[in-house]
């Protein structure tokens, strides 16, 4: 069965420093997608970052990339110079075969950034 | 980007109504969305795929006749959570997939929260 695992369940960082959050992932299917979501106390979900399976290059979007290693089946995000609004519960994601866009979410880090 | 919207954005309720949240995509086809249930702390558990035209795929665990999914039009999904009881308080979500927006992002609609008294 697929599975998303986030063993981080919180995270402290220092405004201005790198943090990585862990995310690890199962499944079966060759050709799968997978997403990191921001979710702020207000609740709505961010999209952050996507990675392929099959794409040969991490993915990064602004301060935000991905760490894709698929013989370990892991995709933890990396966000460098961390900013106080940054501060939020972030989802792992996956979505498990290629012709469906539903998504199976891990359990979640909460991320604190101090000033 | 491709925009979701949601309506109501919270509800209170007494136990034993029901309680309808509809789910649009603004600027976008969608012909399968998806709801989502979140309770406080938790990650966000599939309920559903709704499809356009045809009936709601549930997850397994699901109540098909308590939460009741019409996908009458390619922009309109909605769930009904029928005969609500305090059990069923909780923050639900719907999505649409980003392949049908053109890019693999999935969009999110704001989410209703639910209280049932």
């Amino acid at each position: 069965a697929q599975k998303i695992t986030q063993t981080q369940p919180g995270m402290f960082v220092q405004e201005k420093e790198a943090v990585t959050l862990d995310c690890t992932y199962d499944t079966s299917d060759p050709s799968y997608g997978l997403f990191w979501y921001k979710q702020p106390s207000s609740g709505e979900m961010i999209f952050l970052i996507y990675q392929g399976s099959y794409d040969q290059q991490n993915a990064t979007e602004g301060r935000y990339s991905l760490n894709f290693q698929k013989a370990r089946k892991s995709a933890n995000l990396v966000i460098s110079a961390s900013q106080l609004g940054d501060s939020a519960m972030y989802f792992c994601a996956m979505s498990p075969k290629y012709n469906t866009d539903k998504l199976i979410f891990g359990t979640g880090t909460r991320l604190q950034v101090f000033p | 980007g491709a925009v979701v919207s949601q309506h109501p954005s919270w509800v209170i309720c007494k136990s034993g109504t029901s309680v309808k949240i509809e789910c649009r995509s603004l600027d976008f086809q969608a012909t399968t969305m998806f709801w989502y249930r979140q309770f406080p702390k938790q990650s966000l558990m599939l309920m559903a795929t709704s499809n356009e035209g045809s009936k709601a795929t549930y997850e397994q665990g699901v109540e098909k006749d308590k939460f009741l999914i019409n996908h009458a039009s390619l922009t309109l999904s909605t769930l009904t959570v029928t005969s609500a009881h305090p059990e069923d308080s909780s923050f639900y979500i719907c999505s649409a997939g980003g392949r049908l927006a053109g890019n693999n992002e999935q969009f999110f609609g704001p989410g209703t929260r639910l209280t049932v008294l």
